[in-house]
């Protein structure tokens, strides 16, 4: 069964403090990793799409990796505006069915 | 460009009454999807569509129907409301250019079931 777990549940970072999050999944056929922020009464905003073992992408004081097991979204520097609810998801191969991780609350003191 | 939209944002039901909730992109994408979103589970896939008269379930579609006549719009059924239908509800649609998939989500609807 595909699956997606993310941890930790929740994070208390001090500004500037850097940290990472992570996203263990089990999906067959891997066909796509993504990472979305969510704020609180919104919908998830998309940040990143990995596709293949080995790559990474950046934006702003965000850094997402993947490997064959894992994605790590790595937080440099953070600032109180980082905070949110931080989702990953994995589409498995040959369907448009993505699964979900149950997110990592993220809050980021001054 | 509104990107993706849904109407409405707020609704309460009363056991049994049946409402359509709305959702529209006008991207010109051909995936659209919907999920409902309850606290410690998680995004939760209905259903999907990947082209106007195709759809299919998801992880989690009883109670729930859908149809897919244009392009832009997936309105999603609920039958006969029930509780434990009470949640968020976020639409989606995503591009499938390959290398270059990403999914957008619109503002959800908050529905309580009495």
């Amino acid at each position: 069964e595909d699956q997606v777990t993310q941890s930790p549940e929740a994070l208390r970072l001090q500004e500037g403090e850097s940290s990472s999050l992570n996203c263990s999944y089990t999906v067959s056929g891997l066909r796509g990793l993504f990472w979305y922020r969510q704020d609180p009464g919104k919908g998830p905003e998309f940040l990143f799409t990995l596709y293949s073992a080995g790559e990474e992408k950046e934006k702003e004081r965000l850094k997402a990796t993947l490997t064959k097991k894992e994605s790590f979204l790595h937080i440099t520097a953070p600032k109180p505006e980082d905070s949110a609810t931080y989702l990953c998801a994995g589409r498995s191969g040959g369907t448009y069915k993505y699964i979900f991780g149950t997110g990592t609350r993220l809050k980021v003191l001054a | 460009n509104a990107g993706v939209t849904q109407t409405p944002k707020f609704q309460v039901l009363k056991t049994g009454q049946s409402m359509t909730l709305q959702c529209a992109q006008d991207m010109n994408h051909e995936y659209m999807s919907w999920y409902r979103q309850d606290p410690g589970m998680g995004l939760r896939l209905i259903h999907y569509s990947v082209g106007a008269g195709i759809t299919d379930q998801g992880e989690v579609p009883n109670g729930y129907n859908v149809s897919r006549s244009t392009t832009e719009d997936f309105p999603l059924r609920l039958l006969s409301a029930a509780p434990s239908q009470t949640s968020v509800y976020f639409c989606a649609s995503s591009s499938s250019g390959t290398g270059a998939e990403t999914q957008y989500f619109g503002p959800g609807t908050r529905l309580l079931v009495l």
